[in-house]
């Protein structure tokens, strides 16, 4: 059973960059078929997709976003990253890592990011 | 970008009476290979969104039949024949057609 936990700091201040990684277990990150994925949820709020990555390190970002995103793979750590850069009050959320097969079928426990000085 | 919208957004239910969540999409859900890539999500209090249905009626492993999905083109609902008080959170559709996935506003269940 593939399980994905998300990890980072828990405070970041403004304008500085926000990194965090998620760590897959139970199952292979270059199991081809997959995208790995980043999703948010600022608090009391709705569900707002971030990017993903494929195993060959191939990336997309939702275009809110992507002036300010970095993902990355490493396949030998079973694992990937997201970077976000010149943070804001704004970034404060909950970011999620999941599996993607045209549905996010597989999601960590999340990890709360707090942006503040 | 694809929009989805839920209604309602907050669902005041009592105990063991259905619930219907509706779903539309601002354009159609069908991809190349012939399946509608539309999903629904629960988040209980506290929790990570977890899969109820994937492509519109296919419920996942371990949810309940009272879950069901139904719909095509750009409506879609997602039915709860008799609410249980585990069904209390928030209820997400999500289309897995088009990049960049986008998800419902969220429609809050309640038990009045």
């Amino acid at each position: 059973q593939v399980q994905l936990q998300e990890s980072g700091p828990g405070l970041v201040k403004p304008s500085q960059t926000l990194s965090l990684t998620c760590a897959v277990s139970g199952g292979s990150i270059s199991s081809g078929g997959y995208s790995w994925n980043w999703i948010r949820q600022p608090p009391g709020k709705g569900l707002e997709w971030i990017g993903y990555i494929y195993h060959t390190g191939s990336t997309y970002y939702n275009p809110s976003l992507k002036s300010r995103v970095t993902m990355s793979i490493d396949t030998s750590e079973n694992q990937f990253s997201l970077r976000l850069n010149s943070v804001t009050a704004a970034d404060t959320a909950v970011y999620y890592c999941a599996r993607d097969v045209r549905s996010f079928d597989i999601w960590g426990q999340g990890t709360m990011v707090t942006v503040s000085s | 970008d694809v929009v989805m919208t839920q209604s309602p957004l907050s669902l005041p239910v009592t105990l063991g009476q259905p619930a219907s969540i509706s779903c539309r999409s601002s354009q159609g859900l069908v991809y190349s290979d012939g399946n509608t890539y539309l999903n629904w999500f629960q988040q209980r209090p506290g929790q990570s969104p977890r899969r109820l249905i994937y492509k519109v009626s296919n419920r996942d492993s371990g949810v309940p039949d009272r879950f069901s999905g139904s719909g095509s083109g750009t409506d879609f609902t997602l039915k709860i024949s008799r609410v249980e008080a585990e069904d209390v959170g928030v209820y997400y559709c999500m289309q897995g057609t088009y990049w960049p996935r986008t998800f419902g506003q969220g429609t809050k269940v309640e038990i009045k």
